[in-house]
Formats: C-alpha cells, sequence, structure tokens
C-alpha cells in the first residue's frame, strides 16, 4: 500500500517569506502527484498536477517539483501571503491502485 | 460548470438513524470517489466507480454502507444505522476519464454528527 508523508505537520512564517513543504511517497510507480490546498470546513481545491513523466509545474507563485526515483514531491511557495494559510495536502496514486492516497498534510499559518 | 456538488452540507442525527449523503459530481467525468475525514485517520478512501459502476469497495467500514450510482450525475452514501464513531466530514470527488490520470475535483463535503 502506497504511504504518504508530509513533513512539516505545521509551519509558521512571517508575510513575504519563501517556504517548501515536503512530500514522499513509498511508492513510486505512480500516475501522477497532486497537491490540494484545504482551507478550514472547506474541501480541497486542486493546485497542481505533475504527470509522472514531468519533472516540475508551475502556477503563479507556487512551483512543484517530482522526484520520482527518491519519492519525493516539494512545493514551494514564493513570497507567502496570510490567504496562504491552509493545509496543504498531497497526493500520489500508484498505477496498481485505484485511489488517491493522501498526506496527512501540513498546516501553513502565515502571520501578517 | 458548479463543480462537485455535495448535499447536505451539515447533518446531525441520532444514532440509529439512516443517513444518506448526496453527491453530484462535474459533467464529463466518469470516475467518482466518496472519502471520509477525520483528523485521527485522515482521508481515507470508501469507494470508487468509473462508468457508474464500482469498481473498489473495500475501503467501506462495514455492512451499514452502502453507495450507488444509479447514473452518471448522481451518487449517494448511505449509512443504516448510524453509529457516533460515523461521525466525520465525508467528500465527493470526481474525474475525467482516466480515474486517476487526471485531476481530480472535490466537492465541499458534508459534516456528519452521530450523536
Amino acid at each position: 500500500k502506497q504511504e504518504v508523508t508530509q513533513i512539516p505537520a505545521a509551519l509558521s512564517v512571517p508575510e513575504g517569506e519563501n517556504l517548501v513543504l515536503n512530500c514522499s511517497f513509498t511508492d513510486s510507480a505512480i500516475y501522477n502527484l497532486q497537491w490540494f490546498r484545504q482551507d478550514p470546513g472547506k474541501g480541497l481545491t486542486s493546485l497542481l498536477l505533475i504527470q509522472s513523466s514531468q519533472r516540475e509545474q508551475t502556477s503563479g507563485r507556487l512551483n512543484a517539483s517530482l522526484d520520482k526515483s527518491s519519492g519525493r514531491s516539494t512545493l514551494y511557495i514564493a513570497a507567502s501571503q496570510p490567504g496562504d494559510s491552509a493545509t496543504y495536502l498531497c497526493a500520489a496514486p500508484p498505477l496498481d491502485g485505484n485511489q488517491f492516497y493522501f498526506g496527512t498534510g501540513t498546516s501553513l499559518t502565515v502571520i501578517p | 460548470d458548479a463543480g462537485v456538488i455535495q448535499s447536505p452540507r451539515h447533518e446531525v442525527t441520532e444514532m440509529g438513524q439512516e443517513v444518506t449523503l448526496r453527491c453530484k459530481p462535474i459533467s464529463g467525468h466518469n470516475s467518482l470517489f466518496w472519502y471520509r475525514q477525520t483528523m485521527m485517520r485522515g482521508l481515507e478512501l470508501l469507494i470508487y466507480f468509473n462508468n457508474n459502476v464500482p469498481i473498489d469497495d473495500s475501503g467501506m467500514p462495514e455492512d451499514r454502507f452502502s453507495a450507488k450510482m444509479p447514473n452518471a450525475s448522481f451518487s449517494t452514501l448511505k449509512i443504516q444505522p448510524s453509529e457516533p464513531r460515523d461521525s466525520a466530514v465525508y467528500f465527493c470527488a470526481s474525474s475525467l476519464d482516466g480515474g486517476l490520470l487526471t485531476e481530480a475535483f472535490f466537492g465541499q463535503g458534508t459534516r456528519l454528527t452521530v450523536v
């Protein structure tokens, strides 16, 4: 079974700081890797999807990288803003499975 | 498209009662997932449909849980009888053909409280 781990579990940074969230997975044979954002009491919003053949994806201030060989992905957030405060989850569906295996998330707080 | 629509948003019920959660996937998506989220266990897949057919229901915790997808635009998750330990947020998600190849879009969830 795919195991997905996210470090750190919680992160608090001052506004304007650049930051990196980490995601590691045990089964590197994956369809893709997706990063999601979840605001308190809300559903998950897809941020970035990296196909298994890609190394990175960018959307605005967000950049996600994928290293399948080491079973790792990082989400880089540039010039953080208070509105970025949320829980960020990654999901890595394995080729021999039927589901998105989620990490437990990183709770991010950006302090004004 | 309005996205994945779930109803109700909140449900409070007494132990032993039947609970039905509803989901309308994004039009054109033919993969649908039901997840449960708790603080202790995070997001857990309950069941996965592809083209209205249940593909994997190994995550359904007990026979008290059942799910149907009578057509491409509607799915239900039923708990009968409900128990306090079923209290959680239940999410429905959908994606395009290929199931796991494309982005998954989640609904806002149904927060279930069983007292």
